[in-house]
């Protein structure tokens, strides 16, 4: 089946440092999505793109629908202590019909020192 | 609060027995969705319904099965329990059908022993 390849799988980073973490995959998506998970809670969406090459930003948080439509990235600037958490990222394919599939990367545990 | 609610919020039962996990969407919400999340799988999209009808279908397995009735509220039954079903399930709502809308709620934890 389809798979999404996250990485990296954790971080442990300094609080004021920049965040660097993508996902990639064999198969073409027509939207990517990146989520947060806090312990205990549900996933929350952080950002959504729709189109090849696109940028989007909430605020310190930036991502990127590659070119070739098998990959993304976020970028989390200037980290906080409350960015710790599970990132997700999840590739949506063939929406529309009975077979819309949203497939979930495996998350990059980010892990922040004050 | 994502407005979304679950219940149980824990369930521990056994090997080949059937549980049914029921979610509350956000008021005015018509979509609801269900995933599985696993420490092996990851997190993993199940299924999707709109206004009481099936939208889309992820990885579900024969033994689950879902609805959503007219007042929207939506459950997920799991029969035939394997240890491997222990997971955390987790239902989402969103007013249309995008899947980039969706508030999840708190889930459900089902250990099955």
């Amino acid at each position: 089946g389809q798979q999404l390849n996250q990485s990296p799988q954790s971080m442990f980073i300094q609080e004021g440092e920049d965040v660097s973490m993508n996902c990639t995959s064999s198969s073409i998506f027509n939207t990517w999505l990146w989520y947060k998970q806090d312990p205990g809670e549900g996933p929350v969406l952080l950002i959504a793109l729709y189109k090849a090459g696109e940028l989007t930003s909430n605020g310190r948080l930036t991502a990127q629908f590659g070119i070739t439509r098998k990959d993304s990235f976020l970028n989390i600037s200037a980290s906080i202590p409350s960015d710790v958490g599970i990132y997700f990222c999840a590739g949506l394919m063939n929406y529309g019909g009975s077979q819309g599939n949203l497939i979930f990367g495996k998350g990059t545990k980010l892990s922040v020192k004050p | 609060d994502s407005g979304v609610t679950q219940t149980p919020k824990h369930l521990i039962t056994a090997t080949g027995q059937r549980v049914t996990l029921r979610c509350s969407p956000r008021s005015g919400d018509l979509s609801v969705y269900w995933y599985q999340q696993s420490l092996d799988q990851g997190l993993q999209f199940l299924i999707h319904y709109y206004n009481g009808e099936e939208r889309a279908k992820g990885n579900i397995l024969e033994r689950f099965s879902a609805q959503q009735f007219p007042d929207l509220h939506s459950e997920l039954n799991l029969s035939s329990l394997e240890l491997g079903d222990s997971a955390l399930y987790f239902c989402a709502s969103s007013v249309g059908t995008g899947y980039n809308e969706q508030f999840f709620g708190p889930g459900t934890r089902l250990t099955v022993l």
